[in-house]
């Protein structure tokens, strides 16, 4: 059964870099048929997907936050990361990571999510 | 980008009543769009995808419907697990969700 939890910091100050890692149980990221993507959900709004990696490197962004965000992979670790840089209060939200079919692919596997509050 | 709009914002039914959701794009997306059901404190679920494919595990009173730019998601009998919110996502031009449509009890 795969499962995915994502841990970090529930707290980051203003400017600083969010880092979440995302551990992976019950299935191997450096599968062929998959990518690994981070979606966020700000405290009672919508979904958004931030972007997803494959475990070759190649990673897609969504393009408002390209310029902020890093997503990565270690396969020996069957885990995958997000960074996200010079955060505002409006980075703040519950971040998921996923499993997808396909980079654009909606996940179908999703972790239970975490909250990270960003304030001073 | 491709902005998805989901109408009604809040739906208001009994158990046993048939659900109609719906969500418009605002440039055609073929039928590469997708359901999703949330429920508070839990993550998405998918339900639906290509617009009309169930999810593995999903119950058959979900069916999905549409092409183009104009899609519905359809709960033929409404069972008390079903109260959540819906998100529609497309595939066509990266990855965007619509805003939700909130099914709460009457």
């Amino acid at each position: 059964q795969l499962q995915l939890q994502e841990s970090g910091p529930g707290l980051v100050k203003p400017s600083e870099t969010l880092s979440l890692t995302c551990s992976v149980s019950g299935g191997s990221i450096s599968s062929s048929s998959h990518y690994w993507g981070w979606v966020r959900q700000p405290p009672g709004k919508g979904l958004e997907w931030i972007g997803s990696t494959y475990y070759s490197g190649i990673t897609y962004y969504t393009p408002s936050l390209k310029s902020r965000v890093t997503i990565s992979a270690d396969t020996s670790k069957n885990q995958f990361f997000l960074k996200l840089s010079s955060v505002t209060a409006a980075d703040t939200a519950v971040y998921y990571c996923a499993r997808q079919d396909g980079w654009n692919y909606g996940p179908n596997y999703w972790g239970q999510g975490t909250l990270v509050t960003v304030s001073s | 980008e491709i902005v998805l709009t989901q109408y009604p914002a809040t739906l208001s039914l009994s158990p046993g009543e048939r659900a109609t959701l719906s969500c418009r794009a605002s440039q055609n997306v073929s039928s590469y769009l997708a359901w999703y059901q949330q429920k508070p404190g839990q993550a998405p679920r998918l339900l639906i995808y290509d617009a009309s494919s169930r999810a593995t595990g999903v119950p058959a009173r979900f069916s999905g419907s549409g092409s183009g730019t104009d899609f519905t998601l359809t709960i033929s009998s409404l069972e008390p697990e079903d109260f959540a919110v819906y998100y529609c996502q497309q595939r066509s031009f990266w990855l965007t969700f619509g805003g939700g449509t909130k099914v709460e009890i009457k």
